[in-house]
Parts: structure tokens; C-alpha cells; sequence
């Protein structure tokens, strides 16, 4: 079944210690996100690929970069993890067109199950 | 400013208590209202895509409608395996998927 797979499920690392989350897909995508999720909130938007253009949230920490290497993987790394940035982090991916201007054409978004990160 | 805002924050039903979710947006040109489902710990699962007023969806107990100003998402006869967080989403004016903070439903047998 075409999925989006997030690696690993949980991950404890200690502050200030680096840490890459992955995310791999098979629905062929062009669009991939990053959200950063905390308990009983809305999913927040850290950053997306559009095929391999890179768009940053204004308000998303510098201590958070990404990386897509190809279509079907994309890289979240926390450079310096704070208490702060423990969370559910969800990656997800749409099929986006942007013929007639930018995001005319939108589409669901499918998530992979998250990782959820402890920062001791 | 683009926003969505649903209702109630949590509801608590009966097994076969039938109700209705609300989700109301303020967005200029819907480009798509979505609803998901989030399980505790998991990442929201694709529900609905609804695109223009007068929309319906329907799949197993769950129908989602849209209005011009607001989605509802119909919870028919539920059953314990229907607890969960459903989230509602838009396209804002800025091309990014804004979500609603979420109705947390749960039904006791």
C-alpha cells in the first residue's frame, strides 16, 4: 500500500544533542511538510518542499533545518534540541499543482504516523 | 485574518447517539475543507475533501456537509472505535493548510 513512513517512532535525546527524523514516501508526491505537533494542539507548520524548493515558516526556529534528498525521502534535524521542542512531529505529503498561480490546485494531504520526541 | 474554529471542544456520547461536529471558517476562496481523524498518538488519517457548497461525503458512519461559512461533520449511530480527535483543516490565503484545534469525541459502550 502506497504510505508515508516515519522513522524512528520515538526518539529520546538529551538537550542539546542533535537529532534527524526521517520521513519516506510511495505515493510519489511532489509536495512534502513538516509539522511540529504538542498535546492537544492544532498540528503546526514547520516547513514544505515543493518538489525541491525549500519554504521556511517565518516563525519557524532556525535550530529546526530539513532536507530532501530525493522525491521520497525528506530529513527533519533539530541542531540543538530544547525542552521546548519535545512534541509529535509529523510529516506529510500532497500531489500539488501550481498551474494558473501558486496553489490553485490543492489536495488532501496524507500523514505518516509521527515521531514522538523526548527531549531529557 | 483566515480562521477555523469547530465545536465543541469535546463531546461525549452513548453508543448509537447520533450528533454533529461543527467546523466555521473565515477564508477567502476555499480551496478544499478537509476533515481528519487523529488518534491518540498517531498522525491525523485522511477523512474528506469537500470543494463548493452543498458538498456531501459519506463514509461508514461519517457524513461531512459544507456551507459557505461552515462544514459538519454527522457522527450516525456511533460505536466505541469512532473515539477520537477530528480535526478540520482549510487552505488559507497564503497556500498553507490551517487547521482547526479539534473536537475530541468519545463513546462509551
Amino acid at each position: 500500500d502506497a504510505m508515508v513512513i516515519q522513522n524512528p517512532r520515538y526518539q529520546v535525546t538529551q538537550f542539546g544533542k542533535p537529532v534527524t527524523l526521517s520521513c519516506s514516501q510511495t505515493l510519489n508526491h511532489n509536495v512534502m511538510y513538516w509539522y511540529q505537533q504538542k498535546s492537544s494542539q492544532a498540528p503546526k507548520l514547520l516547513f514544505h518542499y515543493y518538489d525541491k524548493d525549500f519554504n521556511n515558516e517565518a516563525d519557524t526556529p532556525d535550530n529546526f533545518q530539513s532536507r530532501r534528498p530525493n522525491t521520497s525521502f525528506c530529513f527533519l534535524d533539530i541542531r540543538s534540541p530544547g525542552l521546548g521542542d519535545a512534541a509529535m512531529y509529523l510529516c506529510a505529503t500532497s500531489r500539488e499543482s501550481m498551474a494558473g498561480g501558486p496553489f490553485t490546485q490543492t489536495y488532501e494531504q496524507y500523514f505518516g504516523p509521527g515521531t514522538r520526541l523526548t527531549v531529557t | 485574518e483566515d480562521q477555523v474554529t469547530q465545536s465543541p471542544e469535546a463531546l461525549r456520547l452513548q453508543e448509537g447517539e447520533s450528533s454533529s461536529l461543527n467546523c466555521s471558517y473565515t477564508v477567502s476562496g476555499l480551496r478544499g475543507l478537509f476533515w481528519y481523524r487523529q488518534d491518540p498518538g498517531k498522525g491525523p488519517e485522511f477523512l474528506f475533501t469537500l470543494y463548493s457548497a452543498g458538498e456531501e461525503k459519506e463514509k461508514e458512519r461519517l457524513k461531512a456537509t459544507l456551507t459557505k461559512k461552515e462544514s459538519f461533520l454527522h457522527i450516525t449511530a456511533p460505536k466505541p472505535e469512532d473515539s477520537a480527535t477530528y480535526l478540520c483543516a482549510v487552505y488559507d490565503s497564503w497556500g498553507k493548510l490551517q487547521f482547526g484545534a479539534g473536537t475530541q469525541v468519545v463513546v462509551t459502550p
